[in-house]
Parts: structure tokens; sequence; C-alpha cells
């Protein structure tokens, strides 16, 4: 099984300020077909978790731009320029690489508001 | 606007089996390229993929519950469903029923981590 490690567990940030989020991979999630299936979530308190970035950079329909992923193969990172009030809950990393499917998700990153 | 909806008991022994539907509405269960999971959240603990299904029937499993896990699909009412067997306290959780899209690998279509529509989710506790 592919396992995911997210760090840190959690964050506090001042509104305005940058947030980073680490992903790491046991394995690659580079596939032949080119693409790198890891992906962001972002869970509100009290809400099912909400995409926001697929295949390590492209945000999501109506995702601001102030969220961006980068990284390759088994290192990835999630970053908010500037982090506002309502970005405040847990953010998870996923990949779907694994075959027989196996969906699997880091242990989430907590952010809140300082 | 896609909507999906959890139903089923919120409370299930210890022992038996837990039985949710998600109905879909505003789509078509039978369309191409999405698949249909469940996924779950222990309270205050992280998320936990359960499996997924195809609109023709072709699923996917979390290897570590296969032995428990049944994903089922009705068409005709637009509607997946989840059965999960000989449940215990550990299965107490918020149940998830998404959408996500599919990926082609050279053996054939499989569920990507694309997910972009969830249900509200459902408590689900086990207990006597």
């Amino acid at each position: 099984d592919i396992v995911m490690t997210q760090t840190p567990l959690s964050l506090s940030v001042t509104p305005g300020q940058p947030a980073s989020i680490s992903c790491k991979s046991s394995q690659s999630l580079l596939h032949s077909d080119g693409k790198t299936y890891l992906y962001w979530y972002l869970q509100k308190p009290g809400q099912p978790p909400q995409l926001l970035i697929y295949e390590v950079s492209n945000r999501f329909s109506g995702v601001p731009d102030r969220f961006s992923g980068s990284g390759s193969g088994t290192d990835f990172t999630l970053k908010i320029s500037r982090v506002e009030a309502e970005d405040v809950g847990v953010y998870y990393c996923m990949q779907s690489i694994q075959l027989p499917p196996n969906l699997t998700f880091g242990g989430g990153t907590k952010v809140e508001i300082k | 606007q896609l909507q999906l909806q959890e139903s089923g008991p919120g409370l299930v022994k210890p022992s038996e089996t837990l039985s949710l539907t998600c109905t879909v509405s505003g789509g078509s269960i039978s369309s191409s390229s999405y698949y249909w999971g469940w996924i779950r959240q222990p309270p205050g603990k992280g998320l936990e993929w359960i499996g997924s299904i195809y609109y023709s029937g072709s699923t996917y499993y979390n290897p570590s519950l296969k032995s428990r896990v049944t994903i089922s699909v009705d068409t005709s009412k637009n509607q997946f469903s989840l059965k999960l067997s000989s449940v215990t306290a550990a299965d107490t959780a918020v149940y998830y029923c998404a959408r996500h899209l599919d990926y082609y690998d050279s053996s054939g279509y499989y569920p990507a981590a694309f997910i972009d529509y969830w249900g509200q989710g459902t408590l689900v506790t086990v207990s006597s």
C-alpha cells in the first residue's frame, strides 16, 4: 500500500501570512501516462472535504489562486500565499495511482488562525 | 447541480450489517467517466476510502475492508449502496458517498482520487 505522510500535524497562522503543508508518498505517484495522481482536499468544520488541487498543481474550479500545489515523484507541497479566516480546517493529500486501486489519504494537517 | 444524499440507519448493532444508500440527483449515475464511491471518517480522525463502483457494476474495494464490503448500483433508481458486514465499534464513522473521475491505465479504467461531489455524510454508530 502507498502510505501518505503529511507534515506538520497542525499549523497556526496569522491572517495574511503564508502557510505550507508537505505530503510525502511511500512510492512515486508518477503514472506512465505522464500524470501524477496527487490531490489536495480541504475539510472545513462540519463539512465534507472539498477538492482544491488535482494532479499536483491544478486548481479545481472556483478555488482561489492563493492556493498552489507543487512537487513531483514522492514529495509534494500545498501552499497558501495569504491565509484567510475561511481557510481553516483540515487539509488532506490523497493518491490514486496504486493498482489494484487502493486510494489513500494522508493523515491530515489542521490549519487554524492565530 | 449534482447532489448526493446518504440514507440508512444511524445505529447498528455489533456483528450486524451496516447498509447505506446514496441517491444521486441532478445527473445520471450511468454517466461514463465516473466512479461512485464510499469514504468514511471515524469521529475526530482522518479519511478512509472504502470502495467504488462504476455504473456497469465494476467494483474496487479497500483491501483492508474487502472481505466485509459490498457495493452495488441500481441505475434505475440512480442509487448506489454500501453493505459492511460484521461491524464493530471500530466501524463507527461518518460515511460519505462521492463521485470521482476515472483514469485510464493500459489494463482498463480505474477510480481516480479526483472527487468532485460529496454527500453531506451520515453518522453510523455501532453499539448494542
